[in-house]
């Protein structure tokens, strides 16, 4: 079954650190670009990062920039988001999704999402 | 960045019944439109890209049409599974961006 699952949200106090991971099965992760995407409470998606399908550049929101790693374990085939010095404005549920095209850079459009993790930055 | 600016934000509508929702970006940006579903504790799901075609497995009572900033989603004959939460996002420059969203109640 081709589906995406994340986990590692937690609740933590401003100024910790988190790392989220999310699974890929039914398919290879390393063929696609994989983003993360989050969605604070009553507001919209926000995309946040990416890394290319062969793992060659990453990108970042400016929100998160300096803060937050994307990285991925081809041999586990997860992705991962490393938090870095959490702010109350990080909490979200964040989801995992994969770029819709395969096997070069990212047509920045998401074909398959995940479930979603709940961060929860509270002190 | 580029704005996108969905309407309405709810709209309460009964099975059977057609609907449509708007979405207008902040500059022009052909085609590169996309639409998703999200349905509560699941995951968001991909409707239709590039403005109008629809993606795989998509039931064909979806459609999307637009282009430049004016863009729309159209749902015909309201089935109970697609009341849910819709968003656009453009996919025309970094970094993508979405919508709010538009609920879709039942009515």
């Amino acid at each position: 079954q081709v589906q995406l699952v994340e986990s590692g949200g937690d609740v933590v106090q401003p100024g910790r650190s988190l790392r989220l991971s999310c699974a890929a099965s039914g398919f290879t992760l390393s063929w696609h670009g994989m983003h993360w995407i989050r969605q604070a409470p009553g507001k919209g998606l926000e995309w946040v990062a990416v890394i290319w399908h062969d793992g060659s550049k990453t990108d970042y929101a400016d929100s998160v920039k300096g803060r937050f790693t994307i990285s991925r374990d081809t041999s586990k085939n997860t992705l991962d988001l490393q938090i870095n010095s959490l702010r109350v404005d990080d909490t979200a549920v964040y989801y995992c999704a994969r770029d819709g095209q395969e096997g070069r850079p990212p047509y920045w459009f998401f074909d398959l999402w995940g479930r979603g993790t709940l961060v929860t930055v509270s002190s | 960045d580029i704005q996108m600016t969905q309407s309405p934000s709810s709209l309460s509508a009964s099975v059977g019944d057609n609907v449509t929702i708007t979405c207008r970006a902040s500059q022009s940006m052909g085609d590169f439109l996309n639409w998703y579903q999200h349905r509560p504790g699941k995951a968001p799901e991909l409707l239709i890209r590039g403005a109008s075609s629809l993606h795989s497995g998509v039931p064909s009572r979806f459609s999307g049409s637009g282009a430049g900033t004016d863009f729309t989603l159209t749902i015909s004959s309201l089935q109970p599974e697609d009341f849910a939460i819709y968003y656009c996002q453009q996919s025309f420059t970094t970094p993508p961006t979405f919508g709010r969203g538009t609920r879709l109640e039942i009515k």
